[in-house]
């Protein structure tokens, strides 16, 4: 089945510690998102990227980087310089034509103490 | 400023009773397109229903559909025949001009329905 997938669903570091979320995608989808969603409030776009090897900073970068190698893929890397790093975490591709629709992973719950 | 203003942080509908969701967004450009998503408990976003800054008609799909009033700079999502199911956290996106892809989205909006 297409998809998004992003593991693991629930993560746990500690504080200072650098943590790398996977985000996958069989859509053949050239453009992939980021975005952090923080309790009872709305998505926040942290990076996105429209095509391999490119990517550009969203609202909320500081404390962030990922990468673009393959067009499936598009891991997110929070750093310790993240200053809030506990959230939920949600990555979207979508097709880059058209009307843009945005599909969904399941997300990743992330918790640093 | 804000793009994106839902004003309801949550409300209560009755099972098959409608429910008017409001969203109003503010842009300069001409193009752009507005999307409501439904977040059950579960976490994973769910496409809706999707309207066009360009688009005379309402959008429709199912039991949902888009009040888009562009002069208002509106676009309230009505849902019909409420289920038990549709209880969920709402939310309204935008994306603005014709060749960005990201979206912004409001806070949202918890409706929960009672049976």
């Amino acid at each position: 089945d297409g998809g998004i997938t992003q593991s693991p669903k629930y993560l746990f570091r500690k504080e200072g510690q650098n943590v790398t979320l996977s985000c996958e995608q069989n859509l053949n989808h050239d453009a992939m998102y980021w975005y952090r969603q923080d309790p009872g409030q709305g998505l926040r776009l942290i990076y996105y990227s429209q095509i391999v090897n490119d990517f550009q900073k969203g609202d909320i970068a500081e404390g962030y980087s990922v990468s673009r190698e393959k067009k499936e893929s598009f891991p997110l890397t929070v750093t310790s310089a993240q200053k809030n790093p506990t959230a939920f975490y949600l990555c979207a591709s979508s097709t880059g034509t058209g009307d843009y629709e945005q599909y969904f992973g399941p997300g990743t719950r992330l918790t640093v103490t | 400023a804000q793009k994106i203003t839902q004003t309801q942080p949550g409300m209560f509908v009755q099972e098959k009773e409608a429910v008017t969701l409001d969203c109003t967004y503010d842009t300069s450009d001409q193009s752009y397109g507005l999307f409501w998503y439904k977040q059950p408990s579960s976490g994973e976003m769910i496409f809706l229903i999707y309207q066009g800054s360009y688009d005379e008609q309402n959008a429709t799909e199912g039991r949902y559909s888009l009040n888009f009033q562009k002069a208002r700079k509106s676009a309230n999502l009505v849902i019909s025949a409420s289920q038990l199911g549709d209880s969920a956290m709402y939310f309204c996106a935008m994306r603005e001009g014709s060749n960005d892809y990201k979206l912004s989205f409001g806070a949202g909006t918890t409706v929960t329905v009672r049976a």
